[in-house]
């Protein structure tokens, strides 16, 4: 299947600091790229949806002020949580798509804010 | 919009098979994906339906039929590696899947 690489796998960071994460789809060209979050136990939450040169369409509740989400070519993504709080603790996961290519996610990103 | 249900958990010995059913309403239907979820990893895709029918791959199938709102994944010869969280989402023309809650399944020896 096709590959969808997400880096960092894990990061913590201090309250208040600004945290980027990068989606890259690394066999094939992903006009449109998904967030999602994921808090325990929980299923995954779609964030926003990214195409390629255009602005990210937010879901009802989320900030799009908070998570800034760019995706300046066909093969990266990036989604960059600014200004964190504990409560954004959370896992961030990536997902593209690209024509007939169906939608695969990548490994996703432990976000600790303490 | 979507809304998806599946059950929340399900348990099975060691080398038999389970059945996990989703049911799903939707508004521009576009396809229904199942991924399998182990504790603190990414998804997997397993599989994908668009037309009616059945679908295998290897150990696991799934069915679908869209003019009941009804899919299910199939896992035969379970194993434990198999015990993991198995999430049914449903595609719209927009490419965007929403995601059912998660069913876990438990392998027992």
């Amino acid at each position: 299947g096709a590959v969808v690489s997400q880096h960092p796998s894990w990061v913590i960071c201090k309250s208040g600091t600004s945290v980027k994460i990068e989606c890259r789809s690394l066999d094939f060209q992903a006009t449109t790229m998904f967030w999602y979050r994921q808090f325990p136990k929980q299923s995954l939450m779609l964030m926003a949806t990214s195409n390629e040169g255009s602005k990210a369409t937010y879901e009802q509740g989320v900030e799009k002020d908070k998570f800034l989400i760019n995706h300046a070519s066909l093969t990266l993504s990036t989604l960059t949580v600014t200004s964190a709080h504990p409560e954004d603790s959370s896992f961030y996961i990536c997902s593209a798509s690209g024509g007939e290519v169906l939608a695969f996610f990548g490994q996703g990103t432990r976000l600790t804010v303490v | 919009g979507q809304n998806i249900d599946q059950p929340t958990e399900m348990t099975a010995t060691e080398g038999a098979i389970v059945q996990i059913n989703c049911t799903y309403q939707t508004s521009g239907f576009n396809g229904l994906f199942w991924y399998q979820q182990h504790a603190g990893e990414a998804p997997t895709f397993l599989s994908y339906n668009v037309l009616d029918g059945l679908e295998e791959k290897g150990r696991f199938s799934s069915f679908l039929s869209r003019s009941k709102g009804y899919s299910y994944l199939l896992l035969k010869e379970l194993q434990m590696k198999d015990s993991a969280s198995y999430l049914c989402a449903v595609r719209d023309r927009d490419y965007k899947l929403s995601f059912g809650a998660g069913t876990t399944v438990t392998v027992r020896a």
